[in-house]
């Protein structure tokens, strides 16, 4: 049971150019979401979604996507990167039920130079 | 908006000892879920316990134990019998009961504790 995959682990970007954080899980979670972890700020939620073709906005999401076309998958686009993105990424999902566990990948670090 | 406070960036604690890691948050809410996760260096994010805002009785998890109180909204958490492996930075979580939050945490910033022989 692989749990919820992220890729890449790791990417440095140059300012201005894009890329996507994909995330899938395997476990039939309905719920699913990204969080950046910044030194001394713990971990800040970017993005959710409660089911597919349904997402909202986090605490963070100024200069980040999210679309939800499966259950299994939740990627995360960075449209145009900027030196303030350089974090580490984690994906987590849950289920919908009163005690929802969140179930968190490895992370992605990032960045942006 | 709910906090999640950890007021201790750090904590040493030697081999065999109890050590206590405090959080404090702030909520609106009557019914919520409290949790520590612990993040070693591998960076991967273990639920360590978890408490239910509506249950009394304070969670337990082998050697893992929380002080819950709800009216001082604080959750801190025991750590007996501390080991090597137990040193890892720790966060204090909290999400909301309401439908629909289950994905949704704030958490604190997190205390580093050093476990020493």
């Amino acid at each position: 049971n692989a749990g919820v995959t992220q890729t890449p682990k790791f990417q440095v970007l140059k300012t201005g150019q894009s890329m996507t954080l994909q995330c899938a899980q395997d476990m039939n979670h309905e719920y699913m979401s990204w969080y950046r972890q910044d030194p001394g700020m713990g971990l800040r939620l970017i993005h959710y979604s409660v089911g597919a073709g349904i997402t909202d906005q986090g605490e963070v999401p100024n200069g980040y996507n999210v679309s939800r076309s499966t259950t299994e998958d939740f990627p995360l686009r960075l449209l145009s990167a900027a030196p303030s993105q350089t974090s580490v990424y984690f994906c987590a999902s849950s289920y919908s039920g009163t005690f929802g566990e969140l179930f968190f990948g490895e992370g992605s670090r990032l960045t942006v130079l | 908006a709910q906090t999640v406070t950890q007021s201790q960036p750090e904590m040493s604690v030697q081999e065999a000892e109890t050590v206590t890691l405090s959080c404090t948050y702030d909520t609106s809410e009557s019914d919520y879920y409290l949790f520590w996760y612990k993040q070693p260096p591998s960076r991967q994010m273990i639920l360590v316990i978890r408490q239910e805002a509506y249950k009394q009785q304070n969670a337990t998890e082998n050697r893992f134990s929380v002080n819950f109180q709800k009216a001082a909204k604080s959750f801190s958490l025991k750590i007996s019998d501390s080991q090597l492996g137990d040193a890892a930075m720790y966060f204090c979580a909290y999400r909301s009961a309401r439908a629909g939050t289950a994905s949704k945490l704030t958490f604190g910033t997190g205390t580093r504790l050093q476990v020493t022989l």
